[in-house]
């Protein structure tokens, strides 16, 4: 059974503060991505990577950066917390080739 | 500008009726997937179609892709309250197989007793 963890459920953390939100998958998944979902706004992508070292920029991606250093393991990083980056952060991982997509459960970020 | 529009945004249906969600995208992909979110969860992969005519079936849902028409449609046969959620389709972005999708903007579903 294909498992996409992240670090966190829910994470409250001040403006201006660094934050990190970690993604692993067990799958040796080589396409990781991280989207936010706000109401209203649908899922947006911020930034996906194909493989280890490797990261492209999606349609979002203002205020994060991300790392991939290990093949099951993408972090979002948040440079310095705004309130406008309050949100639903979800992790997902797949295979390179069609198929399906897995979703990690989701973190809640709030800035205060 | 890349669009997947789902249509209707909010559903309240009996339970044992029918209904069809539609998927229409301007994507030029021919990969069309369906997941499903219940409240303050993750979305759950529900169907993944991989070319033009491609159905899938599970339980009560149906899926179908017509690329031509670039719709898709999320068919509910005599609806549960267990179906009741938030359902989305999503279009790869471009040609096959990025996994960079473009989401539609979720369709909930209620169903009453």
């Amino acid at each position: 059974d294909v498992k996409v963890t992240q670090s966190s459920r829910y994470l409250v953390k001040r403006t201006g503060e660094k934050v990190f939100l970690e993604c692993v998958q067990d799958m040796d998944h080589e396409n990781m991505f991280w989207y936010r979902q706000d109401p209203g706004l649908g899922l947006r992508l911020i930034y996906f990577s194909y493989d280890v070292k490797m990261k492209e920029k999606g349609d979002i991606p203002e205020g994060y950066s991300v790392s991939r250093e290990k093949k099951e393991r993408f972090s979002l990083i948040l440079e310095s917390a705004s309130t406008n980056q309050t949100s639903m952060y979800l992790c997902v991982s797949s295979f390179q080739g069609a198929g399906t997509q897995y979703f990690g459960p989701g973190t809640r970020l709030l800035v205060l | 500008e890349l669009k997947v529009e789902q249509n209707p945004l909010f559903l309240s249906m009996q339970e044992g009726k029918n209904y069809t969600i539609y998927c229409n995208y301007s994507t030029t992909s021919d990969r069309l997937y369906w997941y499903r979110q219940d409240p303050g969860k993750s979305l759950e992969s529900l169907f993944v179609l991989l070319s033009n005519g491609a159905v899938k079936q599970e339980g009560r849902l149906m899926a179908s892709l017509d690329t031509k028409a670039r719709l898709s449609t999320l068919h509910i046969t005599a609806a549960v309250h267990d179906l009741s959620a938030t359902y989305f389709c999503a279009s790869d972005t471009r040609g096959s197989n990025t996994g960079k999708l473009i989401f539609g903007q979720g369709t909930t579903l209620q169903v009453k007793p």
